[in-house]
């Protein structure tokens, strides 16, 4: 597809189990966004990619939160030991240009911790 | 920092006018307006560079003030599919960070 994939779209687990959410940008975007979006809240920073620089983590909550990028390419965010205030959505966005580009948003992994 | 957004909240009839503000503690070098759909992903509505700039889209416009770190956005003779949380976005330390945006109901 053309745009940004994310899956699960929904994954509902239990407090304590690990997760990972998939991030498919689209082809030849350098720059690549995390973003946790809590019901009824705004978005929240988590991790920033740029090409082969270091990723800026300084919106991770937690240690049990991380994330790694593949090949400038396909993006996985890990939560350990999952808590019930994780539940939320995660949005992935990418972008072509660094910081002045637009970014394109994927439908987000809704996460649920029971 | 993230950005402040005003109002928080605001519900206007079809066909009437809204101004959504974003200021910064921080000197602002640029701006980026994104709009959510219940239930769907932010999409792009623009980005404004330079101190003064005012940029459009469909009946929606904003202007950038950089001195006083702020940026408008302005929607005209507002219309059902505006509806939705706007959400005002700058640049720190290199990235994009989001303020907890403006909920916009528009009724018919």
């Amino acid at each position: 597809g053309a745009g940004v994939s994310q899956s699960p779209s929904n994954k509902v687990t239990e407090k304590g189990k690990d997760v990972e959410l998939r991030c498919d940008p689209i082809s030849g975007h350098t720059a690549l966004y995390w973003y946790r979006q809590s019901l009824g809240q705004g978005l929240e920073f988590l991790i920033y990619f740029q090409g082969n620089s270091a990723p800026d983590k300084s919106g991770l909550p937690s240690d049990r939160f991380s994330a790694e990028r593949t090949g400038g390419s396909v993006s996985t965010l890990t939560i350990q030991r999952t808590q019930q205030e994780d539940s939320a959505v995660y949005l992935c966005a990418s972008s072509f240009r660094r910081n002045t580009g637009e970014l394109f948003f994927g439908e987000g992994s809704r996460l649920t911790v029971l | 920092q993230q950005p402040v957004q005003s109002p928080q909240a605001v519900i206007l009839r079809e066909g009437e006018d809204a101004v959504i503000n974003c200021s910064s503690s921080k000197a602002l070098y640029s701006v980026h307006w994104y709009r959510q759909k219940h239930g769907e992903a932010p999409v792009f509505l623009m980005i404004l560079l330079k101190g003064g700039e005012q940029k459009g889209h469909e009946k929606i416009s904003a202007s950038f003030n950089e001195k006083k770190q702020q940026s408008s956005l302005y929607l005209t003779a507002s219309q059902l599919s505006y509806s939705g949380t706007y959400f005002c976005g700058t640049l720190r330390d290199d990235k994009i960070i989001f303020g907890k945006g403006t909920r916009l109901h528009i009724l018919p």
